[in-house]
C-alpha cells in the first residue's frame, strides 16, 4: 500500500492563480480531510468528507472547494490563490477502529505539499 | 483560545536522556487523546492513542499517560536517540460515545536530539 498520497510536493504560485493539489489513498477509507500547517499553530481543518460525494466545511475554508467523486481521490482546489494561503497542506485519510477501551478514529497524513503565494 | 495547550515549545536533550513532553486541554466532553511525531517534512505519524478509560500506553521507547480529571496528558521519551528530533503533536477529540467531536491540535513541542 502506498497509503496518502500528496502532490506536488512543493508549488509556488502568484496571488490570483488556481491550483488543484491533489490527494489519494489506496486504504479504502471513507473519511478523507484537509488540514493547512502554519507556524507556532496547530493543524487547521479546511474540508472533510465522510464518503464519496459528501463533503463539509472545517474550521477555515474560505478560498477553498473540495469534491470526492471516489472513495480513493480528494483534491483541494484553490480558487485564487492569496499569499494569506502560503503554508503547509496535509490531507489525511481515516478509519474507525474499536478495542476493548472503545473506539476511535485512526488517522494516516499524507506527506505534506508546500505552497508559496507571492 | 487554543483547548490544546503544549509545553514546553521546544527542547534539547543528550542522546541518551529521557524527557517529558506535557499536553493541558480544556475539551470537553472528552473522547480520546493521541500523541503525533511529525518528522521534518513529513506528516504527522500517531505514536499512541488513548481513550477517556485509559491512563497509560506505551509505544516502544515512547509511554503516554493520561489524566481525565486534571485535563493532563504527559510524553515520556526514554533514552533518547538521534532519530527522536522531531515535533511532537498533542491532539485531542471531544465528543461522547455516540458521537465524535472535532479533532483539537496543538502546536507541538519541537524535540532536538543532539550528539
Amino acid at each position: 500500500n502506498a497509503g496518502v498520497t500528496q502532490t506536488p510536493k512543493f508549488q509556488v504560485l502568484k496571488t490570483g492563480q488556481s491550483m488543484t493539489l491533489q490527494c489519494a489513498q489506496d486504504m479504502n477509507h471513507e473519511y478523507m480531510s484537509w488540514y493547512r500547517q502554519d507556524p507556532g499553530m496547530g493543524l487547521r481543518l479546511i474540508h472533510y468528507s465522510v464518503g464519496a460525494g459528501i463533503t463539509d466545511q472545517g474550521e477555515v475554508p474560505n478560498g477553498y472547494n473540495v469534491s470526492r467523486s471516489t472513495t480513493e481521490d480528494f483534491p483541494l482546489r484553490l480558487l485564487s490563490a492569496a499569499p494569506s494561503q502560503t503554508s503547509v497542506y496535509f490531507c489525511a485519510s481515516s478509519y474507525t477502529s474499536t478495542s476493548g477501551s472503545g473506539s476511535y478514529n485512526e488517522q494516516f497524513f499524507g506527506p505534506g505539499t508546500r505552497l508559496t503565494v507571492l | 483560545k487554543n483547548q490544546v495547550e503544549q509545553s514546553p515549545q521546544s527542547l534539547i536533550i543528550l542522546e541518551g536522556k529521557n524527557c517529558t513532553l506535557q499536553c493541558n486541554y480544556t475539551v470537553s466532553p472528552f473522547s480520546n487523546l493521541r500523541w503525533y511525531k511529525q518528522d521534518t517534512g513529513r506528516g504527522p505519524v500517531s505514536l499512541t492513542i488513548m481513550t477517556f478509560s485509559e491512563n497509560t500506553k506505551s509505544n516502544g521507547r515512547y509511554t503516554a499517560t493520561l489524566d481525565a480529571d486534571t485535563k493532563q496528558s504527559s510524553l515520556h521519551i526514554t533514552a533518547s536517540q538521534l532519530s527522536d528530533s522531531a515535533s511532537y503533536i498533542c491532539v485531542v477529540r471531544g465528543g461522547t460515545t455516540d458521537s465524535w467531536g472535532k479533532l483539537q491540535f496543538g502546536a507541538g513541542t519541537q524535540v532536538v536530539v543532539t550528539p
